[in-house]
């Protein structure tokens, strides 16, 4: 079944040691997106890529960098994780631009910070 | 700006009672309306959006949402409540000036009494 997957689904990195999520996907879609989740709020949208175009939200941290090396997978880093920085990240992808295409969610990577 | 706001972040049903989670909205411009389901550890998954067209929009799993443009609400209904139903429920708004940004409500968690 053609799906978005992410892995870790549970990851546990140290107080300012860099740590990276991985997200694939095996719909081929054009748009790729993460989000960062808190416990009990909505989901964050932190950046997103259009093929290889990247788009940053205005508010989020420099602390968070993305790679897109290639249609299928997408990459979260975290440069200096903080205890805020704790949370569920979402990875989901759309066929393409535009608010009218469905977005796929991946089942998320849970993120703690010791 | 747009924004969403869902009245009650928890709602109890009791098993085969009517499902009813309320979602209000702020937009500029004609919105797009979406609802999403998020089961515990899992992605979000898509039950229904409105785009255009007609007001009352058929989801996945007996859901059903109508947009009421007067009452700047998109509220959600099922008519007889599943153990299954239990989950996070999100509402979110886009338009034509966000094209490719979704904004989330703060979510409604339904339990489902046997």
């Amino acid at each position: 079944d053609a799906m978005v997957i992410q892995n870790p689904r549970y990851q546990v990195t140290q107080f300012g040691k860099p740590v990276t999520l991985s997200c694939s996907q095996t719909l081929n879609h054009n748009v790729m997106y993460w989000y960062q989740q808190k416990s009990s709020q909505a989901p964050k949208l932190l950046f997103h890529y259009y093929d290889k175009d990247f788009n940053n939200e205005a508010d989020t941290p420099d602390n968070f960098q993305s790679r897109r090396p290639n249609t299928s997978f997408c990459f979260l880093d975290i440069r200096s994780p903080g205890l805020g920085d704790a949370a569920m990240y979402l990875c989901a992808t759309s066929r393409d631009r535009g608010n009218l295409y469905e977005q796929y969610f991946g089942p998320g990577t849970r993120l703690t910070v010791t | 700006a747009q924004s969403v706001t869902q009245l009650g972040s928890h709602v109890s049903v009791s098993e085969g009672a009517l499902v009813l989670l309320r979602c209000n909205y702020s937009s500029s411009v004609p919105p797009y309306l979406f609802w999403y389901v998020q089961y515990p550890n899992q992605g979000l998954q898509l039950l229904l959006k409105y785009t255009t067209g007609a007001t009352l929009v058929k989801g996945i799993n007996g859901f059903e949402a109508e947009f009421k443009k007067s009452e700047t609400s998109f509220h959600l209904t099922k008519p007889s409540a599943h153990m299954s139903d239990a989950a996070e429920y999100f509402c979110a708004v886009s338009d034509s000036t966000s094209y490719d940004k979704v904004i989330f409500g703060p979510g409604t968690s339904l339990s489902v009494i046997p």
